[in-house]
Parts: structure tokens; C-alpha cells; sequence
């Protein structure tokens, strides 16, 4: 049951360019999406979430949009710089309780490969 | 800046054997959760637990495992019979409000 789907599982962009990854989903409760950038032997680390009330989040050099409608979120990163280079997973939470009880359900993720 | 601790890093154990991950949490948050990832697979939510007890889990949480959080600082989940296919990465993750996760490096647990 895949409801968070990343259909790229690699990617390789070069360095100053810039990358996009992309995440669809199938579950429309959904209201909440992040995106966690993973290192070998590290644990995910949280790069940018958007709220299903937006289309779009900025934060510096990463910024993700939402299409609802069609289900589909992406981030993109520009500049493009080697230490970019990691796995990238989507992941998405429905409601809840609004007290931080929500189970974030991941995609399978793409490995982001910056070429200098 | 405040991190999740996880102890050990590689777990090796044979199957049958009890297991017993650890994690400090990042002391002032009130949420705790543990996922796992199985090699080349997604990061698969496991449990989440708050008040001391547990919130919600799935359906690969089974009557083999067990989290607890025994003296308000470690938190842990046990498995009581490994199965080769435990074997996976296991992350702890704290929060302190909605959506606030911060992971662990993670317990490769390997059983053979």
C-alpha cells in the first residue's frame, strides 16, 4: 500500500543547477508534507514542510510546492551544491489530534547526486 | 544543538534471541516514536507513544515488540523473538509539538 510514492529513485544534477524531486500520493487526508534529507548512517534530518493550505514554502535555497488536485508535491533545490548530495524522502500526515501524535508516512526516496 | 541519542549503532543477535533498542530522547519533548527501515525500503512508522503509553501503532507492531520508557529519560522498544526479518534500520524520533521530529542516527539491528 504505497500511499506516498516517489517514482524516481535517483537523480543526477549538476552542481549550480537545479534539482527537482518529486512525491505523489494517493491518500487525500493528507494535510501535511515534509521533505528529510538522509546521509548514510545518519538518521532523516527535516528539510521543509508544507501545509495542505499552501501551494508553496520557501526556505532559502529549498522551496517545495503542492498541487492538491493533483496529489503531487515537489522540492526544488537551486543552487544545486555537492553536500546536496544524499537520499531525499517525501512524507505526508493526516489530522490527528493536533498535539504531535502524527505518523508520518515516508516515500521510498531518491538519491540526489550533485555532480561538481 | 539537541540530538536524539541511539545506542547501539550495529546490533547483531540470532534469531529467537530478545532484543532491546535504546534511545534518549531530546529531554523537553513529549512525543516519541520509533520507524525502521528495511534495506533498499522506505522508512515505515512503527509506534508513537506519549503520556506514557501508546498513541497509535502499526500493524508491523506486533505482540513481539514492546517500547517503554522506564525511568523518564531512555526510551525503548524490545523485540522478544527476532526474526530474520527484523533485521532493518531502527530510528527513534522525538517532537516536541506537531510535527517536530527530530530523528536518531539509527540501530542496525542484523539477525542471523
Amino acid at each position: 500500500d504505497q500511499q506516498v510514492k516517489q517514482n524516481s529513485p535517483s537523480l543526477s544534477v549538476q552542481e549550480g543547477r537545479i534539482s527537482i524531486l518529486n512525491c505523489d500520493y494517493t491518500n487525500s487526508m493528507f494535510d501535511y508534507f515534509l521533505w528529510y534529507k538522509k546521509y548514510p548512517a545518519e538518521g532523516p534530518t527535516f528539510l521543509i514542510s508544507i501545509s495542505s493550505i499552501k501551494d508553496k514554502n520557501e526556505d532559502g535555497r529549498f522551496t517545495v510546492f503542492l498541487n492538491k488536485s493533483a496529489k503531487h508535491l515537489s522540492l526544488h533545490i537551486v543552487p544545486s551544491q555537492p553536500g546536496d548530495s544524499a537520499v531525499y524522502f517525501c512524507a505526508a500526515s493526516a489530522g490527528g489530534d493536533g498535539f504531535g501524535n502524527e505518523k508520518l508516512t515516508f516515500g521510498t526516496g531518491t538519491r540526489l547526486t550533485i555532480i561538481p | 544543538e539537541p540530538e536524539v541519542t541511539q545506542t547501539p549503532s550495529h546490533q547483531v543477535t540470532q534469531m529467537g534471541q530478545e532484543v532491546i533498542l535504546r534511545c534518549v530522547p531530546i529531554s523537553n519533548h513529549l512525543y516519541f516514536y520509533w520507524y525502521r527501515q528495511i534495506l533498499g525500503q522506505k522508512v515505515e512508522f512503527l509506534v508513537s507513544f506519549y503520556n506514557n503509553e501508546i498513541s497509535e501503532k502499526s500493524e508491523i507492531f506486533d505482540d513481539q515488540f514492546s517500547v517503554e520508557r522506564p525511568d523518564g529519560s531512555n526510551f525503548t522498544l524490545k523485540i522478544r523473538s527476532t526474526k530474520l526479518e527484523d533485521s532493518a534500520m531502527y530510528f527513534c524520533a522525538s517532537s516536541e509539538q506537531p510535527h517536530g521530529y527530530t530523528f536518531g542516527s539509527g540501530t542496525r539491528l542484523t539477525v542471523v
